[in-house]
């Protein structure tokens, strides 16, 4: 697609719920991560795939928290039996894969845990 | 550990010059980018300097002193557009994920 498209865009869930989120990156990206963006502050690294590898997921918070990547395109993170300091902005990024390339970010889930 | 220091909010009225330092501590050094993020929006991809020198790109430039471990993004004839936060970040290792500062906000004033 034109663009890295994150569903859904927002998400209010009960706590002890588990939630899915999808990421759809830009077509041929081979490059995919995760971030999670509290208000007023910069993204924190969760995890990140090289093509269907899971190369880095030293950012999760805890076992609760974990990836996948299955194909090398779409990308879902789950958060098991959320609590509430899980609510944040989690934003999905694509890229080509050089250093020279920067990130497309889609334009994230609000997840709300009440 | 790994951290990036960056102030947490310049002013400026339009048509001026502003520059945003970013001074870094990390474990490895491969790269310093420059993302733009308005409210409600996502972060936008500015610029990237992995060696020494200014970059520019139009009215922004961006500079890295690798040996100082400090690079800035400099905005010029700022337009009221522009108000928004701007982050740098680090890549430690080639091919290595993105590390984020804490990010700046600025304000551009008419």
């Amino acid at each position: 697609g034109a663009g890295v498209s994150q569903s859904p865009r927002y998400k209010v869930t009960k706590r002890g719920q588990d939630v899915a989120l999808r990421c759809d990156p830009i077509s041929g990206h081979v490059s995919l991560y995760w971030y999670r963006q509290a208000l007023g502050q910069g993204p924190e690294f969760l995890t990140y795939f090289n093509y269907e590898a899971q190369q880095d997921k030293s950012g999760l918070p805890n076992d609760r928290f974990s990836a996948e990547r299955p194909e090398g395109s779409i990308s879902t993170l789950t958060i098991q039996r959320t609590e509430q300091r899980d609510s944040a902005m989690y934003r999905c990024a694509s890229s080509r894969g050089g250093d020279n390339y920067g990130y497309t970010f889609g334009s994230g889930t609000r997840l709300t845990v009440v | 550990g790994q951290s990036l220091e960056q102030p947490s909010e310049v002013t400026a009225v339009e048509g001026a010059i502003v520059q945003i330092n970013c001074t870094y501590q990390t474990s490895g050094f491969y790269g310093l980018s420059w993302y733009q993020q308005h409210d409600g929006g996502a972060p936008t991809f500015l610029s990237y300097n992995a060696l020494d020198g200014l970059e520019e790109t139009g009215r922004f430039s961006s500079f890295l002193s690798r040996s100082d471990s400090y690079g800035y993004l400099l905005l010029q004839e700022l337009q009221m557009k522009d108000s928004a936060s701007y982050f740098c970040a680090v890549r430690a290792a080639l091919g290595d994920k993105l590390i984020f500062g804490t990010g700046t906000r600025l304000q551009v004033f008419p």
